[in-house]
């Protein structure tokens, strides 16, 4: 049982390249969740999938877009990166309304 | 949309003493607040939660205090250990609507011995 995993850890970007960030979860969790942490900031959510087949948008949206493959897998995509966007980026899943269990996270630097 | 506020942002204690960690939030209709703690380069790890209809929850040396009333929660660590030294995070949520959670900005504790 590997919980929740994503890749890669680290990616270095120039702006303007894109790339997608990917997150899978092997505890059958209903809820996935997209958040950027920044120091200072705490952690923000740029998207989220209730459910298999759902996106929404969250507090700081623009810029990314997601994909919910299948109840597993939830997919974060960069189209044109920027140097604003650099940042941690941590996957969460849930089954129900309770704990979150987050990601390794994904150090993404923007030049 | 909800906003949650974590004070202090930085809190120094001694080996032993207490350390408190105060939340407030803006939504009424949350009702789940749960705290992370995230060692450095560490994902963040739930610590303990409480939801709205308990006023107060202990697990060891850590208790979280609730006031629906106030809208405001706190965390409380007892007999501080150099172990405990990391960021905390306190997050609120309402059930439904994808059971997002709105976090504060996080209080980095450091135990000195």
């Amino acid at each position: 049982n590997a919980g929740v995993t994503q890749t890669p850890k680290f990616q270095v970007l120039k702006t303007g390249q894109s790339m997608t960030l990917q997150c899978a979860q092997d505890m059958n969790h209903n809820s996935m969740y997209w958040y950027r942490q920044d120091p200072g900031m705490g952690l923000r959510l740029i998207y989220y999938s209730a459910s298999e087949g759902t996106t929404d948008k969250g507090e700081v949206p623009n810029g990314y877009n997601v994909s919910r493959l299948n109840k597993r897998e939830f997919s974060l995509r960069l189209e044109s990166a920027a140097p604003s966007q650099t940042s941690v980026y941590f996957c969460a899943s849930t089954v129900s309304y309770g704990e979150q269990y987050f990601g390794p996270g994904t150090r993404l630097t923007v030049t | 949309g909800e906003n949650v506020e974590q004070h202090p942002s930085t809190l120094s204690v001694q080996e032993g003493d207490s350390a408190v960690i105060k939340c407030t939030y803006s939504d009424s209709a949350s009702n789940y607040f749960p705290w992370y703690k995230q060692e450095l380069g560490k994902r963040p790890q739930l610590i303990i939660d409480i939801r709205s209809n308990v006023g107060e929850k202990k697990d060891q040396r850590i208790a979280v205090t609730l006031n629906k009333t106030a809208k405001h929660f706190s965390l409380h660590i007892t007999e501080t250990q150099p172990e405990d030294s990391a960021v905390y995070f306190c997050a609120a949520g309402a059930t439904g609507g994808g059971n997002k959670l709105t976090f504060g900005t996080g209080t980095q504790l450091k135990v000195e011995l």
